[in-house]
């Protein structure tokens, strides 16, 4: 399996930019999780989805964030305007519910300039 | 409030010396814990879970934990520590009677291992 991944692995991007990460679950799996993680912040749950239903997003920190996963095998998250202090690791993993076991995509390293 | 709590901010050591991680939980009832590493620029990797049975559950790369319900506590250790062991450490609990698949992390234990 390919495992947990994520696009694109970087981005570097100016304030009030768009600016929407992707991520493909493990194929099978029915629960996927947005975090973030900064050096003061730690790593901070967004939102996460329970077959393709958002369940919690109460970790988003703005109305400038949002997330969609239109299918179980895609999930988007959006931030608009973009700030300087969003920029951080976002990380997206998937589980099956039955197993609570997460798996981490590599991440996307969001610079907003 | 509930939580997951990593008393030990930074760890250094030097190789050879043992290691043990302090994760405690505030959970009653049955939980499922798990012992997350990240190495640096890398992503979060799974190093070892507990669901049920014996409590000293072995993982990868020589790691073990131990599971102590009178203690609320689940505690990484490693008889003899390497350089390439430096890594942050994150406890997590899938809290229970939760079947969301939400986990709660900890606030990460940063080690680093002196060649």
């Amino acid at each position: 399996d390919a495992g947990v991944i994520q696009s694109p692995r970087h981005e570097v991007t100016e304030m009030g930019q768009e600016v929407t990460l992707r991520c493909k679950p493990i194929s099978g799996h029915n629960s996927l999780f947005w975090y973030r993680q900064t050096m003061m912040r730690g790593l901070e749950l967004l939102i996460y989805f329970n077959n393709n239903v958002p369940i919690d997003d109460s970790g988003m920190p703005e109305d400038r964030f949002s997330a969609k996963m239109p299918n179980a095998s895609f999930s988007t998250l959006k931030i608009q305007p973009s700030e300087p202090r969003d920029s951080a690791v976002y990380f997206c993993a998937s589980s099956l519910l039955a197993k609570n076991i997460q798996y981490f995509g590599a991440g996307t390293r969001l610079s907003v300039l | 409030a509930q939580s997951v709590s990593q008393h030990n901010h930074h760890v250094i050591l030097s190789e050879a010396a043992s290691l043990e991680l302090g994760c405690n939980y505030s959970y009653g009832g049955t939980v499922n814990l798990f012992w997350y590493v990240q190495y640096p620029g890398q992503h979060l990797q799974l190093l070892l879970k507990y669901f049920s049975g014996d409590p000293l559950v072995k993982g990868i790369k020589g790691f073990e934990a131990e599971f102590i319900k009178s203690k609320f506590s689940f505690n990484l250790r490693k008889p003899s520590v390497q350089w390439s062991d430096t890594a942050e450490y994150f406890c997590a609990v899938k809290p229970p009677r939760s079947n969301t698949g939400k986990l709660i992390f900890g606030q990460g234990t940063t080690l680093q291992v002196k060649p």
